[in-house]
């Protein structure tokens, strides 16, 4: 694919339901990345996977929040029991982990979840 | 813990003024520093980096380890340079961005 894409674009929901994003990386790429970015509050880290394994969850911001990664590509994030503050764009960004130290992130498009 | 401070929410100024988007981090190892910029209705994109001390779009940025600083400059701003700036620090194979400045440049 031309770059890492998302979905779905846009997701309304009613509180105390659960919402599953996905984010579809790059391919070969190994580290992916997930942000929530909340109107006024800037981009917010979440969650790291380097691989299947993610060494970083210290910024998931409750239990409701959950992810995982499986072969390596695919990830979903899924955020259980909404609330409105759940509100916000959830951006997933993917990068090539290797010797060279030069790791740019590409960005998805985001899913625009409202929780009403 | 690495963090990055963006001290500014919002930005504002004139066609042609000189812009400066502050950006200070703490990090305990040697530091990789980027910006990221997001223009309307567009995604997230690298702006430059530190390591390749480099100008985009007339934009420069020099690491001052003295200070913790890594500060987005432009001489002569555009309109067109109006978007979201975030200062990003990489450390232990993590990204950490700063909360974002809105820059405004005005006719």
């Amino acid at each position: 694919g031309a770059g890492v894409s998302q979905s779905p674009s846009n997701k309304v929901t009613e509180k105390g339901k659960d919402v599953e994003l996905r984010c579809d990386p790059i391919s070969g790429h190994t580290a992916l990345y997930w942000y929530r970015q909340s109107l006024g509050q800037g981009l917010e880290f979440l969650i790291y996977f380097q691989g299947n394994s993610a060494p970083d969850k210290s910024g998931l911001p409750s239990d409701r929040f959950s992810a995982e990664r499986t072969g390596g590509s695919v990830s979903t994030l899924t955020i259980q029991r909404t609330q409105q503050e759940d509100s916000a764009v959830y951006l997933c960004a993917s990068s090539l982990l290797g010797q060279n130290s030069y790791n740019e992130q590409f960005f998805g498009p985001g899913t625009r979840l409202t929780v009403l | 813990a690495q963090r990055v401070t963006q001290p500014e929410k919002l930005l504002s100024v004139f066609k042609g003024a000189p812009v400066e988007l502050k950006c200070n981090y703490s990090y305990s190892g040697s530091p990789e520093l980027f910006w990221y910029v997001q223009y309307s209705r567009q995604r997230l994109q690298l702006l430059l980096r530190h390591i390749s001390r480099e100008s985009i779009k007339g934009f420069t940025a020099d690491l001052n380890k003295g200070e913790t600083s890594f500060h987005l400059k432009k001489p002569f701003a555009q309109e067109e340079d109006s978007a979201m700036y975030y200062c990003a620090l990489r450390g232990n194979n993590d990204m950490r961005f700063g909360a974002g400045t809105r820059l405004t440049v005005k006719p």
